[in-house]
């Protein structure tokens, strides 16, 4: 079974500070990896995404991630925080495809950040 | 553009009583899907398609039918409705449904809040 852990519920930072919201993720064979965000009263949107390739992903709105596969982990960045990045983060995983079953999408809780002015 | 779109946003149910929840996504995805949110939970998958006439269940079935007659839409149905099933229910697709074009970025709606009293 996959699964996926957001150990921190909430993260604070200050406007102008760099931030990070952490992920560590379990799955059979070698992950794909995603972070969304979701704004008040809104669906998630799609940040960025890790299949293959390059440990250091980028993404929308100045984002990226590092992925580590040592440490199953899968943090998402950013050197500068804005007070408009406010909002709750999702990782989610899933396993490489194997055929029907193999689509799910499984997400962290998330983790509501909170960029202080 | 319309994207995915869910009806309706709110809805208020009494124990026992059935409704469905529409989604029609215009992108021509192949792959569709419903989530439930529920607070300190993330999201949980409630069954998915991957295509007209071809659905299957996720982690959280139970309540729940679903059916998939086009490529356009995908109704979650309520049979009876329980207070368990009070939620914010989210709507998502994703191009493609082989290995190599489903990645897993999907497309969400912006949600429907089920209360069930």
């Amino acid at each position: 079974a996959q699964s996926v852990a957001q150990p921190e519920d909430q993260v604070n930072v200050a406007e102008g500070n760099p931030l990070t919201v952490k992920c560590t993720y379990s799955v059979s064979g070698n992950p794909y990896l995603f972070w969304y965000v979701q704004y008040p009263n809104r669906g998630l949107q799609f940040l960025l995404k890790y299949i293959t390739g390059d440990n250091l992903v980028k993404g929308s709105y100045g984002f990226e991630a590092e992925f580590n596969k040592s440490q199953t982990s899968f943090h998402l960045k950013k050197p500068s925080a804005l007070v408009s990045d406010s909002a709750l983060y999702f990782c989610a995983v899933r396993q490489p495809y194997s055929g029907a079953g193999s689509y799910q999408l499984t997400f962290g809780k998330g983790t509501k950040l909170s960029v202080i002015p | 553009n319309a994207g995915v779109t869910q009806t309706p946003k709110f809805q208020v149910l009494k124990t026992g009583q059935s409704m469905t929840l529409q989604c029609a996504q215009d992108m021509n995805h192949e792959y569709m899907s419903w989530y439930r949110q529920d607070p300190g939970m993330g999201l949980r998958l409630i069954h998915y398609s991957v295509g007209a006439g071809i659905t299957d269940q996720g982690e959280v079935p139970n309540g729940y039918n679903v059916s998939r007659s086009t490529t356009e839409d995908f109704p979650l149905r309520l049979l009876s409705a329980a207070p368990s099933q009070t939620s914010v229910y989210f709507c998502a697709s994703s191009p493609g449904t082989s290995g190599v074009t489903n990645t897993g970025e999907l497309f969400f709606g912006e949600g429907s809040r089920l209360t069930v009293l």
